[in-house]
């Protein structure tokens, strides 16, 4: 079974900090996604990464980076935390090539204060 | 952007009632995928469906990818407690098969 973690469930941070979420996969996927989950507006991708230190935008990047250095772990980083940021972060990743099925994170439910 | 739009987007039933949502794009898919949440956990994927037309089972849930392709349907027959949750339909976005584009989701709540 693809197994996919992330580093924790459950965050409070104070709007102006630095965010670090981590995500690891371990069925050697080569792409990997973040997204944010908001009522009533699904998914929305913020970044994708489909190798090493490759990384694409999504459809909400603004106030969001990313790092991937290792094939297994996906990182998002929130350079300066705001309210508008807390929601549900959703890692995923999927095999690669044509085959689109994702597998999902637990997700980590982030507050700001 | 791409949109999908699923409804309802929500449904209160209660146990043993069936359940259909449904789920449209303004452009064509070739795949329709089928995910539900429970709660305070991620998406876990249902049924895949690669062909227009295809009817897929997955022991009380059936999906069916639209003749036009630009739509996709979920049905769960005879729901218990345990279908609750959020259900969203994904597709590839265009010209770039390995990203997927969500709709809102439909919210199951079930009376006991």
């Amino acid at each position: 079974d693809v197994k996919v973690t992330q580093s924790s469930r459950y965050l409070v941070k104070r709007t102006g900090e630095k965010v670090f979420l981590e995500c690891v996969q371990d069925m050697d996927h080569e792409n990997m996604f973040w997204y944010r989950q908001d009522p009533g507006l699904g998914l929305r991708l913020i970044y994708f990464s489909y190798d090493v230190k490759m990384k694409e935008k999504g459809d909400i990047p603004e106030g969001y980076s990313v790092s991937r250095e290792k094939k297994e772990r996906f990182s998002l980083i929130l350079e300066s935390a705001s309210t508008n940021q807390t929601s549900m972060y959703l890692c995923a990743s999927s095999l690669g090539g044509f085959v689109e099925t994702q597998y999902f994170g637990p997700g980590t439910r982030l507050l700001v204060l | 952007g791409q949109q999908l739009n699923q409804s309802p987007q929500s449904m209160f039933i209660q146990e043993g009632e069936d359940v259909s949502m449904n789920c449209t794009s303004s452009s064509i898919f070739n795949t329709w995928l089928w995910y539900k949440q429970d709660p305070g956990e991620g998406p876990v994927l249902l049924i895949a469906l690669y062909k227009a037309g295809e009817l897929t089972s997955n022991g009380r849930l059936t999906a069916q990818f639209g003749i036009t392709r630009k739509d996709s349907f979920l049905n769960i027959s005879a729901s218990i407690p345990s279908d609750v949750g959020i259900y969203f339909c994904a597709g590839p976005y265009v010209g770039g098969a390995q990203k997927l584009v969500f709709g809102q989701g439909t919210r199951l709540t079930i009376n006991p």
